[in-house]
């Protein structure tokens, strides 16, 4: 089983559209979780952090679910803009693992006009 | 701020050659690291630094060596080139406290194709 898995996709939503997104972790002692967004051949760039009580930055809403060892991020109001691969990370908190992170492998998004 | 820079942007080689892609960072963050992103793959961790003359390895550390002499560089060389380590190569920096993580600055990325 991979450390962290996501849907690869691709999502293709109209405009205007709400999206979500989820991710499973295999490591239940990992400590710190975020989403990135990397549009095509470019470097990857934070988007947000995954707060346990959960965050939101404008249209976008992260949520942190330890019980079942996923992370979701959410999408409202689609912009064609937004059109990316979303990467999920975490952060292990384990012996001889703390200082790496691992990345999901990416989930596409298409926002159609 | 220049943030990470990384050159050559662009990269061939032959089978069996050498290189150093370079990295550096002019932001004073205490870890760097390599990665390499291939198709379906995610990003992999090939080594990692939390401080000058500190290397450790990552996930598919083979084929490659670091060096960190300084806080702003973080070059990465390919001993002998092989097809397999045709890949997009992603230099990062951060904060590192307590043993964690904060937020991953890239660089734009190395483009290697090996023949």
């Amino acid at each position: 089983r991979k450390e962290v898995e996501q849907d690869p996709g691709p999502f293709n939503v109209p405009e205007g559209a709400t999206v979500a997104f989820n991710c499973t972790y295999s490591n239940s002692a990992s400590q710190s979780f975020f989403w990135y967004r990397q549009d095509c051949r470019k470097e990857p760039k934070l988007l947000m952090s995954v707060y346990s009580s959960g965050n939101e930055d404008g249209r976008f809403t992260a949520q942190l679910n330890r019980a079942s060892q996923y992370i979701s991020l959410l999408i409202r109001d689609s912009k064609l803009s937004d059109s990316a691969t979303y990467l999920c990370v975490v952060n292990p908190f384990s012996s001889g693992s703390a200082r790496q992170l691992t990345f999901g492998s990416g989930t596409q998004l298409t926002v159609l006009p | 701020n220049a943030g990470v820079t990384q050159t050559p942007k662009f990269q061939v080689l032959k089978t069996g050659q050498s290189m150093t892609l370079q990295c550096a960072q002019d932001m004073n963050h205490e870890y760097m690291s390599w990665y390499r992103q291939d198709p379906g793959m995610g990003l992999r961790l090939i080594h990692y630094s939390v401080g000058a003359g500190i290397t450790d390895q990552g996930e598919v550390p083979n084929g490659y060596n670091v060096s960190r002499s300084t806080t702003e560089d973080f070059p990465l060389r390919l001993l002998s080139a092989a097809p397999s380590q045709t890949s997009v190569y992603f230099c990062a920096s951060s904060y590192h406290k307590s043993g964690l993580l904060n937020e991953q600055f890239f660089g734009p990325g190395t483009r290697l194709t090996v023949l």
